[in-house]
């Protein structure tokens, strides 16, 4: 079964250090990538996507993510976190001719000020 | 603007008893679907609907039904919810399969 591997649960950082977030992914056929975020009280929403193309992407607040087949993942990164991107991350997987997601657990980031 | 509303956001039923959550969407996306969330666990898909068209996740319980009698509108009721049933409860829309274009803030669920 598919499966999506997001390595750190909660993450701490200081104002204006640099993130990566980690995600794994078990399946090897083609995929599409996500990144979803969920601030405090707020419903989830999409920060990226990948579906072909550029392995880079770049999404809404700064933030991008790099697809590397050769290792399952599509790592989100952003140069430099302010305090409101203090929030839950997820990843997620669509295998390509499946109808929904797999998330990951989700990371829980805090950005102290 | 909501685009996907959930009511009610917060519901209490007691064990057995029918419970029933509401979706509905103002963006005309012909995919619907309903995740349940426990805490501290990814988002896992219940099901959804392509249109009229249902499609049931392996896994989800016979005791999880929906229904989607308008474009708008899509419900999940719960026949008899046991205690593991308590959880978040999202609906999430998209254009196409495939991908979640916009969800709703949830449902909270605690069974009593």
């Amino acid at each position: 079964a598919q499966s999506v591997s997001q390595h750190n649960h909660h993450v701490i950082l200081s104002e204006a250090a640099s993130l990566e977030l980690g995600c794994n992914y078990s399946y090897g056929g083609t995929v599409n990538l996500f990144w979803y975020v969920q601030y405090p009280g707020q419903h989830l929403q999409l920060l990226l996507k990948y579906f072909s193309g550029d392995p880079l992407v770049k999404g809404i607040k700064g933030f991008e993510a790099e697809f590397i087949k050769s290792k399952f993942s599509f790592n989100l990164r952003k140069p430099s976190v302010q305090w409101s991107d203090t929030a839950e991350y997820f990843c997620a997987v669509n295998r390509v001719g499946a109808d929904g997601l797999t998330f990951g657990k989700g990371t829980h980031l805090i950005i102290q000020p | 603007d909501a685009m996907v509303i959930q009511n009610p956001r917060y519901q209490v039923t007691q064990f057995g008893k029918p419970v029933t959550l509401s979706c509905s969407q103002t963006l005309n996306h012909n995919v619907m679907y309903w995740y349940q969330q426990k805490s501290s666990q990814a988002p896992k898909l219940l099901f959804h609907y392509y249109d009229k068209d249902f499609n049931n996740e392996a896994d989800t319980p016979d005791n999880f039904q929906s229904r989607r009698p308008n474009t708008s509108f899509c419900f999940l009721d719960i026949r008899s919810p046991g205690l593991g049933d308590a959880a978040m409860y999202l609906c999430a829309t998209s254009r196409d399969l495939g991908q979640l274009d916009y969800f709703g803030p949830g449902t909270r669920l605690t069974v009593t």
